[in-house]
């Protein structure tokens, strides 16, 4: 049974850094064609992608976060870390890790996600 | 920059077929993934690739591709069908692009 979940601060200030934790359990970023995604929603609004990690440390980023997000794996721990600096109230939002695959790179497990408001 | 676009919103009657649609250039190089999302639930995958139906997802599900249009079509729509409907592709940068989400009411 392959489960995801979220971790990290609900609050942050403007211009924090927020630092969140995927821990996963039921397969292995060691595994080929195996990846680690992030992808967040603004209150009533869309889903975005954020980030993704592969087994072999591919990454790839939003063009539009790219200077902001930095992604990582700890294939000891099963877990993957995603952080993004100078928060602003605009990324309020519940930030979700997913699985996917190099090769079609659907979504199919998802974490509960975690909603992140950002406030001074 | 690339971009994937959905009708805001889209009703159906109980029992009849309907399509849901998105558009983008990324389409005419990659399929589409489609996920149904509840309020206050993480989304869940109902579609990818060209013909691929996750586990548990029912067969009245399907997806289809045309030039720079994936379409999701349910056939026989249910009332527990209503909830709002994302596509996604990868983007040139290998990344996913996500579209602005269609909000399906069964009538």
């Amino acid at each position: 049974q392959i489960t995801l979940k979220e971790s990290g601060p609900t609050l942050v200030k403007p211009t924090q850094t927020l630092t969140l934790t995927c821990t996963f359990s039921g397969f292995s970023l060691t595994t080929t064609g195996v990846g680690v995604g992030w992808i967040r929603q603004p209150p009533g609004k869309a889903l975005e992608w954020l980030a993704v990690i592969y087994w072999d440390d591919d990454i790839r980023y939003s063009p539009s976060l790219k200077r902001r997000v930095t992604i990582t794996k700890d294939t000891s721990k099963n877990q993957v870390v995603l952080t993004m600096t100078n928060m602003d109230p605009v990324d309020t939002a519940t930030y979700f890790c997913a699985h996917t695959s190099w090769a079609f790179g659907e979504l199919l497990y998802w974490g509960q996600g975690t909603l992140v408001t950002v406030s001074s | 920059s690339s971009e994937l676009t959905q009708d805001p919103a889209v009703s159906v009657a109980l029992g009849q077929t309907v399509r849901i649609t998105c558009q983008g250039d990324t389409l005419r190089a990659y399929y589409a993934s489609w996920y149904q999302q509840k309020p206050r639930q993480a989304p869940v995958l109902v579609f990818y690739d060209k013909n691929k139906r996750p586990s548990g997802i029912p067969d009245r599900f399907s997806g289809s591709s045309s030039g720079d249009t994936a379409s999701l079509t349910i056939t026989g729509a249910q009332a527990e069908d209503e909830s709002d409907y994302y596509c996604s592709s990868r983007d040139i940068s290998g990344g996913l692009l996500f579209g602005g989400g269609t909000k399906l009411t069964v009538l």
